[in-house]
């Protein structure tokens, strides 16, 4: 199975902060990649598609990057709304697997 | 407008079955993928199953194999997760997803979810 490694696992941060996640695979999975933002008692939402692409309606201070086993959230300026939980998760081969998730707190 | 809504979670005694199921709307249900994705309270996501539009490819994440049966009805716009043998920590909030048309892609609809508890 491909193990997906997010850091860190919390963080906490400012209204206005340059935040960024690492997500790290196994093994490679080209650009395969994807991430996700949940809140609590909510589903999961998409937000970044195969590394980079940005989903539909998601605000573009969301990027992402990388490709073979180490990738990169980033979102340029944090909002009120942002305060989340964050899951990488690669669609290469089966099973697909998730990260353990990144807790973004409000400093 | 694509709407996933996820049925059939309760509470369940060690050994016992569930059946869940997601009714889709507002897409063609037949040319999407789908899966079933569980999250254990305060943890995180897992991936449990997944299935082809057609129905005719399933797979299974192992801790579920042999236990776990996905299905789908596409005259029913319905996916099915049948549950045997469960255990306390099949616990979970089960959500039903979509994926971008083919089986290894991302998840671009989440259902509510619907949480399935095991204990005696």
């Amino acid at each position: 199975d491909t193990q997906m490694t997010q850091s860190p696992s919390s963080l906490s941060a400012s209204v206005g902060d340059r935040v960024t996640i690492t997500c790290r695979a196994s093994q490679s999975i080209s650009r395969y990649l994807n991430w996700y933002q949940q809140k609590p008692g909510k589903a999961p939402n998409l937000l970044i598609y195969a590394a980079s692409s940005l989903q539909s309606g998601v605000p573009s201070r969301f990027s992402g990057s990388g490709s073979g086993t180490d990738f990169t959230l980033t979102i340029r300026s944090l909002q009120p709304e942002d305060f989340a939980t964050y899951y990488c998760q690669q669609s290469y081969r089966a099973p697909l697997t998730f990260g353990g998730g990144t807790k973004v707190e409000i400093k | 407008e694509v709407q996933l809504l996820e049925s059939g979670g309760g509470l369940v005694q060690p050994g016992g079955s569930l059946r869940l199921s997601c009714a889709a709307s507002g897409f063609t249900f037949s040319n999407y993928a789908m899966s079933w994705v569980r999250q254990a309270p305060g943890k995180g996501l897992e991936w449990v199953s997944g299935i082809s539009g057609s129905g005719g490819s399933t797979y299974h994440v192992d801790s579920v194999k042999g236990r776990f049966t996905i299905s789908r009805d596409n005259s029913k716009n319905t996916m099915y997760l049948q549950m045997n043998s469960l255990r306390a920590d099949d616990t979970a909030v089960y959500y039903c997803a979509r994926h971008d048309q083919q089986w290894l892609t991302h998840f671009d609809y989440w259902g509510q979810g619907t949480l399935a508890s095991v204990s005696s």
